[in-house]
């Protein structure tokens, strides 16, 4: 069963500030890895997908890296914006069947 | 820009009663889905439809729960009897292409509260 970890849980900091999002998952055998945004009370906006094949992908200010072999997904905030604020989930989809399994998700607060 | 759509935004019922939430996936998507999220937990897998039929189904899809495309743009999860456990939001989701390709669209969520 897919097991998916997201580090660190909480992160506060100074607007301006260049960051690092972890997500760790158990199996391997992935076809993708979406990363999502979640405002208070709201649905899941789609980031950022990375396919299998590739090691990392691109969108603005935000920059996803894949390495399948070792599950490990990063997503790279530059210059971090207050309405950067909210909780971020990563979410790989398995080989074995078509359901994206969600992390706990890192609550991000950028302070003016 | 396209966007999955998802009525009604909260629903109160009591315990028992059968409850039906609505979305409306984006049009050309073929593939159709039902996540949860308790509060304060992490959002869960509950069942993938496709060609007009359960492509999969988590453990927490039990015979409570169904699913139905009842035209060709509404797709609907109905719990026939809910619990107190049932409370959580509930987030419609569709794609275009098949499993191992496309990105996943989520709806902003139906708020269910099980009194």
């Amino acid at each position: 069963k897919q097991e998916v970890t997201q580090i660190p849980a909480a992160l506060s900091v100074p607007e301006g500030e260049n960051l690092v999002l972890n997500c760790s998952f158990t199996d391997s055998a992935i076809y993708n890895l979406q990363w999502f945004r979640q405002d208070p009370g709201k649905g899941l906006t789609s980031l950022l997908l990375i396919q299998s094949s590739q090691r990392e992908q691109t969108s603005g200010r935000l920059n996803a890296s894949l390495d399948k072999s070792s599950g490990r997904s990063t997503l790279y905030i530059a210059a971090s914006q207050p309405g950067d604020s909210a909780t971020y989930l990563c979410a790989p989809l398995e080989t074995s069947g078509s359901r994206l399994t969600f992390g706990e998700g890192t609550q991000l607060t950028v302070n003016p | 820009e396209p966007e999955v759509t998802q009525t009604p935004s909260h629903q109160v019922t009591q315990m028992g009663q059968e409850v039906i939430l609505r979305c409306v996936p984006i049009s050309n998507h073929l593939y159709f889905y039902w996540y949860r999220q308790i509060l304060g937990q992490k959002v869960e897998f509950l069942v993938s439809f496709y060609n007009n039929e359960i492509s999969e189904k988590s453990e927490i899809f039990d015979d409570q729960f169904s699913v139905e495309r009842p035209d060709g743009s509404n797709f609907t999860l109905k719990i026939r009897s809910t619990k107190l456990e049932d409370s959580a939001m509930y987030f419609c989701a569709s794609k275009l292409f098949g499993t191992n390709t496309g990105e996943l669209f989520f709806g902003e969520g139906s708020r269910l509260t099980v009194l």
